[in-house]
C-alpha cells in the first residue's frame, strides 16, 4: 500500500529565506505527484503537478522536483514571504488503484514565515 | 477557472440527525470525491464517483453514503450523525485521465456533531 510522508511536520523560517519541503513515497509506480497549499480552515489549492515522466515543474517562486526511483519530491520556495505561511501537502496518484484519479496524501508540513 | 463549491462552510448538527453535504463543480469533471480531514490523520477518502450514478467506496465509507444524480453535483449523506463524524469535509473534482489530471478542491465544510 502506498504511503506518503512529509517531514518535518512544522517549520518556521525568517522572511526572505529559501526553503525546501520534503515528500517521500513508498511505491514508485505513480502517474503523477501534486503539491497543494492549505490555509487554516480552508480547502486545498493546487500549486504544481509533476507527471511521472518529468523531473521538475516551476511556477513563479515555486519549483517542485521529482525523483521517482528514490520515491522523493521536494518543493523549493524562493525568497519566502509571510504570505507563504500555510500547510503544504503532497499527494501521489498510484498506478495500481484503478480509474478515478484517486490520490494518496501526506499529512503536510505547516510552514510559518516570520517577519 | 475551475470552481468547486460546497453548500455550507460551517454546520452544527445533533447526534442522530440526517446530514446532507452538497458539492457542485462547474468544469464538467467526470470524477468527484469526498474526503474528511482530521488533525494527525491527514485527508482520507470517504467515497468517490467516476460518473453519474456511479460510486466507489474509499478508505473510510462506514457511516456515510453518497448520491450523484447529475454530473455536476455530488452529495455526502450522514444517515445518523455521530460525534466521531465531527470533522472538516472536503469535496474535490477532476477529469479522468492518467498523468496530467489535477484535483480541484472546494472550500470545505466544518461539521460539528453535538
Amino acid at each position: 500500500k502506498q504511503e506518503v510522508t512529509q517531514i518535518p511536520a512544522a517549520l518556521s523560517v525568517p522572511e526572505g529565506e529559501n526553503l525546501v519541503l520534503n515528500c517521500s513515497f513508498t511505491d514508485s509506480a505513480i502517474y503523477n505527484l501534486q503539491w497543494f497549499r492549505q490555509d487554516p480552515g480552508k480547502g486545498l489549492t493546487s500549486l504544481l503537478l509533476i507527471q511521472s515522466s518529468q523531473r521538475e515543474q516551476t511556477s513563479g517562486r515555486l519549483n517542485a522536483s521529482l525523483d521517482k526511483s528514490s520515491g522523493r519530491s521536494t518543493l523549493y520556495i524562493a525568497a519566502s514571504q509571510p504570505g507563504d505561511s500555510a500547510t503544504y501537502l503532497c499527494a501521489v496518484r498510484p498506478v495500481f488503484t484503478g480509474g478515478g484519479n484517486k490520490l494518496t496524501f501526506g499529512t503536510g508540513t505547516q510552514l510559518k514565515v516570520e517577519l | 477557472d475551475v470552481k468547486v463549491t460546497q453548500s455550507s462552510r460551517y454546520l452544527v448538527k445533533r447526534t442522530g440527525e440526517k446530514v446532507f453535504l452538497e458539492c457542485v463543480q462547474d468544469m464538467d469533471h467526470e470524477n468527484m470525491f469526498w474526503y474528511r480531514q482530521d488533525p494527525g490523520l491527514g485527508l482520507r477518502l470517504i467515497y468517490f464517483s467516476y460518473d453519474v450514478k456511479m460510486k466507489e467506496k474509499g478508505d473510510i465509507p462506514e457511516g456515510y453514503s453518497v448520491s450523484r444524480e447529475k454530473k455536476e453535483r455530488f452529495s455526502l449523506i450522514l444517515e445518523s450523525a455521530s460525534t466521531n463524524q465531527t470533522s472538516m469535509y472536503l469535496c474535490a473534482s477532476s477529469f479522468e485521465g492518467l498523468a496530467t489530471t489535477e484535483q480541484y478542491f472546494g472550500p470545505g465544510t466544518r461539521l460539528t456533531v453535538t
